[in-house]
Formats: C-alpha cells, sequence, structure tokens
C-alpha cells in the first residue's frame, strides 16, 4: 500500500529557534498535502493544505509566517515552525493524496512528528 | 461548520467481547464519512468508509452503517482481538472544499487477553 514517511519522528529544541520537518510520499506522486496538528488527547486539526508547486491554503487562525509550508515536488512537503515557543509542542502530521486515485478518496497518513520546544 | 463527535475514551474491553464506538456528525448535506485507526507508533489507516446514507462500511470484521436521520456512523465489531488495541478516529468530508477531513478527538481502545 501507499506509504507516507515523517522525518524527524520526534525532536526537541530551544525556543526561538526554527524546526523543519519532512513529508514524503514514498510510492506514489502526491499532488496535494496536508498537514494537521494534535493535542493530547484532542483531533486532530487541518493546519493547511498544500498543492505542488503553489502556495499552500491556511486554515482560520493558523498564521502562515509561523508554519512555513513548501511543497516542491510531487513526493515531498515540508513544514517549517519559525521561531518555536513552549506552546508550539505538538504532534504534527501529515498526509498525501494519490494522485492517480479518484479525487478526494484517499489521503495516506504519516506517522506523525512530536515536536517539544524548550 | 462540520463537525464530528466521538464516545470518550480510553475503552477497556476483554477479548471476544462486542465492540461499539459511537460517532455523530454535524455537516450539512450528505458528507462521506470513515473510520481511521492508528496503532502504536504508526499513522493513520483507513479503515472503513461510507459515502452515502444507508450504505455499511467493512474491514476486518468491523462495520460501521451511514445513518442519516441519526447522522450517525457508529463503528461496530461482534468480536474483539488483542490486536485491534489502538486509537479509532471518526471523520468526515463535507461536500465543499471536498479534500477536507473534519476528524473526531478519538476512542481508545484497549483489548486484554
Amino acid at each position: 500500500g501507499a506509504v507516507v514517511s515523517q522525518h524527524p519522528s520526534r525532536v526537541i529544541c530551544k525556543s526561538g529557534t526554527s524546526v523543519k520537518i519532512e513529508c514524503r510520499s514514498l510510492d506514489f506522486q502526491a499532488t496535494t498535502m496536508f498537514w494537521y496538528r494534535q493535542f493530547p488527547k484532542q483531533s486532530l486539526m487541518l493546519m493547511a493544505t498544500s498543492n505542488e508547486g503553489s502556495k499552500a491554503t491556511y486554515e482560520q487562525g493558523v498564521e502562515k509566517d509561523k508554519f512555513l509550508i513548501n511543497h516542491a515536488s510531487l513526493t515531498l512537503s515540508t513544514l517549517t515552525v519559525t521561531s518555536a515557543h513552549p506552546e508550539d509542542s505538538s504532534f504534527y502530521i501529515c498526509s498525501a493524496r494519490d494522485a492517480d486515485r479518484v479525487v478526494g478518496e484517499t489521503q495516506y497518513f504519516g506517522p506523525g512528528t512530536r515536536l517539544l520546544v524548550l | 461548520g462540520n463537525s464530528v463527535t466521538q464516545m470518550e475514551g480510553p475503552v477497556t474491553l476483554s477479548e471476544e467481547a462486542f465492540l461499539t464506538i459511537n460517532c455523530t456528525y454535524t455537516a450539512t448535506g450528505y458528507p462521506s464519512l470513515f473510520w481511521y485507526v492508528q496503532y502504536p507508533g504508526e499513522g493513520l489507516q483507513l479503515l472503513l468508509k461510507a459515502t452515502k446514507a444507508d450504505d455499511k462500511g467493512s474491514n476486518k470484521g468491523f462495520e460501521a452503517t451511514y445513518r442519516k436521520e441519526t447522522t450517525s456512523f457508529h463503528l461496530e465489531k461482534g468480536s474483539v482481538q488483542v490486536s485491534d488495541s489502538a486509537v479509532y478516529f471518526c471523520a468526515l468530508r463535507g461536500i465543499q472544499g471536498a479534500q477536507k477531513l473534519v476528524f473526531g478527538q478519538g476512542t481508545r481502545l484497549t483489548i486484554n487477553p
């Protein structure tokens, strides 16, 4: 089946630094990738939708200058948390839609990245 | 806006017990409904789905029926196994902004031998 990987799986950083998280579709091309954030015991909240070769679409309340998303190829999207602060600590999950599948039907999820900002 | 409400966990059952995890939704029109499962250390996997009213999704012994009249999509399994221990997420995809999924808060299920 389709596999999505994320790197790193876990990262600890100091407040004020920037952290980049990669999301890769390993065996399929993904024209669209999604970034979610999950707080403990809470739901996944969609942060942004990323389309290859164009600017990401951010959900209401998500700071686009804080969470930079780049989708430069059909197999890679990156999320950069700029000037991270402790309140940015969370579990970040990406998903990718297979470009060859029926529109909207199939999203494949990565295993998530746990970010801890000290 | 669209929303999904799931039965709060955690849920702990013995092996071979009957499982129900409740899920209700709020949405305009006829959304598509999904159950995702997240095993420890892994990404979310699609478990089953239903795209129109009265459809029944099924996979690996799990079933859920799209009930428009009660706006529900409850997950059931007749006899659970230890390997079913995971976090289960109910989700919907609305008729607008077609690719966006809205998730419930997740229900952690633990099956004891």
